[in-house]
């Protein structure tokens, strides 16, 4: 099965509007951590937020937000006021306890277009 | 956050030639070092993960006599593909882990593209 399932191939956002990125995830650890990375043409990796398992909170870094739903296991990301410079692949990835020795597996990615 | 640099950012070599990528930290010591592979409009996928001066753990269905992985120092580690072919064209990103900046966290490197002819 699936760890990190990601049901969107593409998504498509007008400048300013607001988007959400599906992810959903599975593990049976009590103890984990869940990412998005933005990966442009670039290919580079931009870390985007994080969110740990026993955070309460939602997670928000500027224009991003982690809708995190545990009992669901669902760890949307939300982008408010979408710009054209958000056009990019976004990954969500999740870590089994919270070590950072412990590899990232990653889900297949949604890639954004951001329209003016 | 910290870096983590690879070189060369892109290489074209021809088949059957040996092709070596280097992941270095350059302002933390990495402890632990990953190497994925990505093809085109696809995920990341785990090769091995390599701990300072031990030997890399490969994941299933990576062959580890064509994949070389060397982390010999607390910041450099670097994969060695074999005998390439052009089917080992593909995107390689390294990351690194270690106590950077006071956090303990997993940041990438901006990736080696690789082209076999």
């Amino acid at each position: 099965a699936q760890k990190i399932t990601q049901t969107q191939p593409g998504m498509f956002v007008q400048e300013k509007e607001a988007v959400t990125l599906d992810c959903t995830y599975d593990t049976s650890d009590q103890s984990y951590g869940l990412f998005w990375y933005k990966q442009p043409s670039s290919g580079e990796m931009i870390f985007l937020i994080y969110q740990g398992s026993y955070d309460e909170q939602n997670a928000t870094e500027g224009r991003y937000s982690l809708n995190f739903q545990k009992a669901r296991k669902s760890a949307n990301l939300v982008i408010s006021a979408s710009q054209l410079g958000d056009s990019a692949m976004y990954f969500c990835a999740m870590r089994e306890g919270h070590q950072a020795g412990t590899a990232l597996i990653f889900g297949k990615g949604t890639t954004l277009s951001v329209s003016s | 956050g910290a870096v983590v640099s690879q070189h060369p950012s892109r290489v074209i070599c021809k088949s059957g030639t040996s092709v070596k990528i280097e992941c270095r930290s350059l302002d933390f010591q990495a402890t632990t070092m990953f190497w994925y592979r990505q093809f085109p409009k696809q995920s990341l996928m785990l090769m091995a993960t390599s701990n300072e001066g031990s030997k890399a753990t490969y994941e299933q269905g990576v062959e580890k006599d064509k994949f070389l992985i060397n982390h010999a120092s607390l910041t450099l580690s670097t994969l060695t593909v074999t005998s390439a072919h052009p089917e080992d064209s593909s995107f390689y990103i390294c990351s690194a882990s270690g106590l950077a900046g006071g956090t303990n966290e997993q940041f990438f490197g901006p990736g080696t593209r690789l082209t076999v002819l």
